[in-house]
């Protein structure tokens, strides 16, 4: 067990739709990590959250969007769902700022787009 | 850019026999690299990190894996496979000063055979 839940782990959606991912990160960790994982595409970077600030943005969608909250938890939301977001989307958590540690990944939230 | 790339989409080896999985890397500056494995439907499970120090790093489930400079490489390897070894591989490379992400290569599926 990493200690970073994520919710839900499965979810199953219609295009078009609007869906939140729930991240609670370890005990302490400032840093939140949201990355996709397709087939196609591998494990992708979305964005970086460290104590409730934006840190940086990767290949994340304009219908995508994310928050850190004062308690540290994180949400992702998807918006305008289509199909190609079909995907199994992970958060992950890291105590330390600077980059030497590791991350630690939640077991990842399943999103099937029909 | 920091990048890792994993040459080999998948590694067949008999149970007993060892194994390497291979990774090479590009980066600017010191490397941070980390290998990451991924049993089905589940997160990425942390195996073992290279910061500095021995070229030979030891990490969880007995694998360990050989930092080599000239060669940039970060190859893991185990001596004796295990049937539950068999899973999906992940080198990274942490992009340090930027946004300290991790960045993943494609990974590799190791199949244990008995």
């Amino acid at each position: 067990d990493s200690g970073v839940t994520q919710t839900p782990k499965h979810l199953i959606t219609a295009t078009g739709q609007r869906v939140t991912l729930r991240c609670s990160p370890r005990s302490g960790d400032l840093s939140v990590y949201w990355y996709q994982q397709s087939l196609d595409q591998g494990l992708q970077f979305l964005i970086h959250y460290y104590n409730g600030e934006e840190r940086a943005k990767g290949n994340i969608l304009e219908r995508f969007s994310a928050q850190q909250f004062p308690d540290l938890h994180s949400e992702l939301n998807l918006s305008s769902l289509e199909l190609g977001d079909s995907a199994l989307y992970f958060c992950a958590s890291s105590g330390t700022r600077v980059g030497t540690g590791e991350l630690f990944f939640g077991e990842g939230s399943r999103l099937t787009v029909l | 850019a920091q990048s890792v790339a994993q040459p080999e989409d998948q590694v067949n080896v008999a149970e007993g026999n060892p194994l390497t999985v291979k990774c090479t890397y590009s980066v600017s500056g010191n490397p941070y690299l980390f290998w990451y494995v991924q049993y089905p439907n589940r997160g990425l499970q942390f195996l073992l990190k290279y910061i500095t120090g021995d070229n030979l790093v030891k990490g969880s489930y007995g694998f360990e894996a050989e930092f080599n400079k000239s060669q940039t490489s970060f190859h893991l390897k185990k001596p004796s496979a295990l049937v539950s070894d068999s899973a999906l591989y992940f080198c990274a490379v942490r992009d340090i000063g930027n946004t300290d992400k991790l960045i993943f290569g494609t990974g590799t599926r190791l199949q244990v055979f008995p």
